[in-house]
């Protein structure tokens, strides 16, 4: 069955620190991934997104994703984090539509200042 | 300007009572959705609607009815409103092809007493 999982409900790091957010997917082919953030109160927002070609794609706010297709996971990273990066982060999957993406059950980023 | 905007940003109701949930976009999509977030932050998809074509999850009650006046609207009625739909409403847009990204409203708290 195809799935995703964002193994992390919460992850804590400290203001500056590198951020690693895992997303592991089980698809029948390479799917299209994408990352979103959602910051309190509002929707979520695309962060970054990989179809084909460079398998290290960057985004918005400095983040960026490495697609691992031997390990199906699709990781986000981020050098240094901000106070203002604390969220909540979904990962998605699909391919065939829109409406059949697949969505990680998000891991919430907390700041340590 | 507002690209996916979705009123009432909070409404609270009760139990057995009907109520709609208004969604708009003006980023010329030519396909809506509606997601249910449940309080452990689950996104749900519940409808797409791509010009006249309705999408419909089968696990969404028919309590639910989406309406669409036109391609820039989407709205969501809910008969009969019980506990167990209290949860964050989004709405959102995209292009239809499969690698667009979804564009989300800031969500639509329900609280049902």
């Amino acid at each position: 069955a195809q799935s995703v999982t964002q193994p992390d409900i919460h992850i804590t790091v400290s203001e500056g620190a590198s951020l690693e957010l895992r997303c592991n997917y089980s698809y029948g082919a390479t799917p299209y991934l994408f990352w979103y953030v959602q910051s309190p109160g509002q929707g979520l927002q695309l962060l970054l997104k990989y179809f084909s070609g460079d398998t290290l794609v960057q985004g918005i706010k400095g983040f960026e994703a490495e697609f691992k297709r031997s390990q199906s996971s699709f990781n986000l990273r981020k050098p240094s984090v901000h106070w203002s990066d604390a969220a909540e982060y979904f990962c998605a999957v699909g391919r065939d539509s829109n409406y059949q993406l697949i969505w990680g059950a998000g891991t919430k980023l907390i700041i340590k200042p | 300007d507002t690209a996916v905007s979705q009123t009432p940003k909070y409404l609270v109701t009760q139990m057995g009572n009907d109520k709609s949930i208004k969604c708009e976009q003006n980023l010329g999509h030519d396909t809506m959705y509606w997601y249910k977030q449940d309080s452990k932050k689950f996104l749900k998809i519940m409808f797409s609607y791509n010009n006249k074509e309705l999408i419909i999850n089968e696990t969404v009650p028919n309590r639910f009815s989406p309406k669409s006046p036109d391609k820039a609207h989407l709205n969501l009625h809910i008969n009969s409103l019980e506990l167990g739909d209290s949860a964050v409403y989004f709405c959102a847009s995209s292009q239809r092809a499969s690698n667009s990204p979804l564009h989300f409203g800031n969500g639509t708290r329900l609280t049902v007493t």
